[in-house]
């Protein structure tokens, strides 16, 4: 199962607020990559982080990569209705092989107009 | 630059038959991840290859095999199907390297359905 714990696990939004969601674990990543999956699609990366305390944007999203190394969050802001699908953290850590990430149980986004 | 790339993208086979998926990563990526989504499991990691050699293997029975190519694509087979193999099985590819960062890419998946 997964290691590392997502939430929430869902969350219905309207149009315009912001979402928040997080990833915590209780092993240490040197890698945190948030994804966006729609329903039938492969993910799609979103944002990577790679040193502790990061902060980074991309548009509307912000993730952050936590100082502890254990957690991180990713934020939307003003979301619009083709924000709707499920969110998914991945880390990787440095004792695994290059391609091995570990992923979250995903968070699913509804967004009501 | 084309993305990952997955074929077949749906499958539909029987308890007991075998299947191969096969997976093309962007081009120069020599790392290829295969993992394996349920809805009650989520996304489990299956095996990693680097330059045609295994490197890793998740906690799936040896029904689940794979190998890669000179040219990195790859290939995983399951073996005498189960009704629990089915599943959207992904591929994700990256650039590997001591500077690079680690981003792996996916491609739409092959969803699998044993009946």
């Amino acid at each position: 199962g997964q290691q590392l714990n997502q939430s929430p696990q869902s969350m219905f939004i309207q149009e315009g607020e912001d979402v928040s969601m997080n990833c915590t674990s209780s092993s240490i990543f040197n890698t945190w990559l948030w994804y966006k999956q729609d329903p039938g699609e492969g993910p799609v990366l979103l944002i990577a982080l790679y040193k502790a305390g990061e902060l980074t944007s991309n548009g509307r999203l912000t993730a952050q990569f936590g100082i502890t190394r254990k957690d991180s969050f990713l934020n939307i802001s003003a979301s619009i209705p083709s924000d709707v699908g499920i969110y998914f953290c991945a880390g990787h850590r440095t004792t695994d092989s290059w391609g091995k990430l570990q992923f979250g149980a995903g968070t699913q986004v509804v967004v009501t107009p | 630059k084309a993305g990952v790339t997955q074929t077949p993208r749906y499958l539909i086979k029987t308890r007991g038959q075998q299947v191969t998926l096969s997976c093309s990563p962007i081009s120069g990526h020599r790392s290829v991840s295969w993992y394996q989504q349920t809805p009650g499991q989520g996304l489990q990691f299956l095996f990693e290859y680097f330059s045609e050699t295994q490197r890793n293997k998740g906690n799936f029975p040896g029904r689940f095999s794979g190998r890669q190519f000179s040219n990195s694509r790859s290939e995983m087979n399951v073996s005498t199907l189960e009704l629990g193999d089915s599943a959207l099985y992904l591929c994700a590819s990256s650039l590997e390297g001591q500077w690079l960062y680690n981003e792996q890419f996916f491609g739409p998946g092959t969803r699998l359905t044993v009946l």
